[in-house]
């Protein structure tokens, strides 16, 4: 079955920029979405369509695409961005995947 | 503003039923699918399918099929989740999350958890 790869954690100082990959075959056919979650809470939109980000997201997100690949930056983190991120996107069979997910620490 | 509303927790007992509900407003309930995820404790989501809220037709994903369904009822733009023959490992978070080929699954409702436990 088809797989988003993403490292398991990622850590960063406040202010700093945090970069949050996710690999998959399928990526250069088929759009990536990141959503944020943070405890007890549902996920929320971030980026869709690779590089798109949705009303009401602060301008430090922004997605970007390198082959199989897609990149999810945060630039200046702030505490508040704290929470695990996942990637999402379809296989060829348009079966909707997720990634294994994020955990983003700011320090 | 557009959301998403789902049905309270849930406490069922192995081999029993269950039907979590999710009620949008603020927007045409029909112009939008409606996929369905379920996570369970600190786990990825896991998509389940989806259902085309304009002619109702579901559509499972592997592992969701037969015990689950899918159903609407647009005259109150409500999508449902049921599960039938509950089983521990069901135990999980359950979401819907309406879709468009514009914008993806922009909107998602606040989860619903089903426990199951003898």
């Amino acid at each position: 079955s088809y797989e988003l790869t993403q490292p398991p954690s990622v850590s960063v100082s406040p202010g700093q920029t945090a970069r949050i990959t996710c690999s998959g075959d399928a990526l250069p056919k088929q759009y990536g979405y990141w959503y944020q979650q943070k405890p007890g809470q549902a996920p929320v939109m971030v980026i869709y369509k690779d590089n798109k980000r949705p009303s009401g997201i602060p301008e430090r997100f922004s997605g970007s695409i390198s082959g199989t690949t897609v990149t999810l930056t945060l630039s200046g983190v702030q505490a508040e961005d704290e929470a695990d991120y996942y990637c999402q996107s379809a296989d060829n069979n348009d079966t909707w995947v997720f990634g294994g997910g994020t955990k983003l620490t700011v320090l | 503003q557009v959301q998403l509303v789902q049905s309270g927790s849930e406490l069922k007992k192995p081999g029993a039923s269950v039907k979590v509900s999710c009620k949008a407003s603020g927007y045409t309930f029909t112009n939008y699918a409606m996929n369905w995820m379920r996570q369970a404790p600190g786990q990825r989501p896991d998509w389940m399918g989806w259902i085309a809220t304009n002619t109702g037709n579901p559509t499972y994903a592997q592992g969701f099929t037969g015990r689950f369904v899918f159903s609407l009822d647009t005259s109150v733009s409500t999508a449902y989740l049921q599960i039938s023959s509950l089983k521990a490992e069901d135990s999980a978070v359950y979401y819907c999350a309406r879709y468009s080929e514009s914008h993806g699954m922009d909107v998602w409702g606040q989860g619903t958890t089903v426990t199951v436990s003898s």
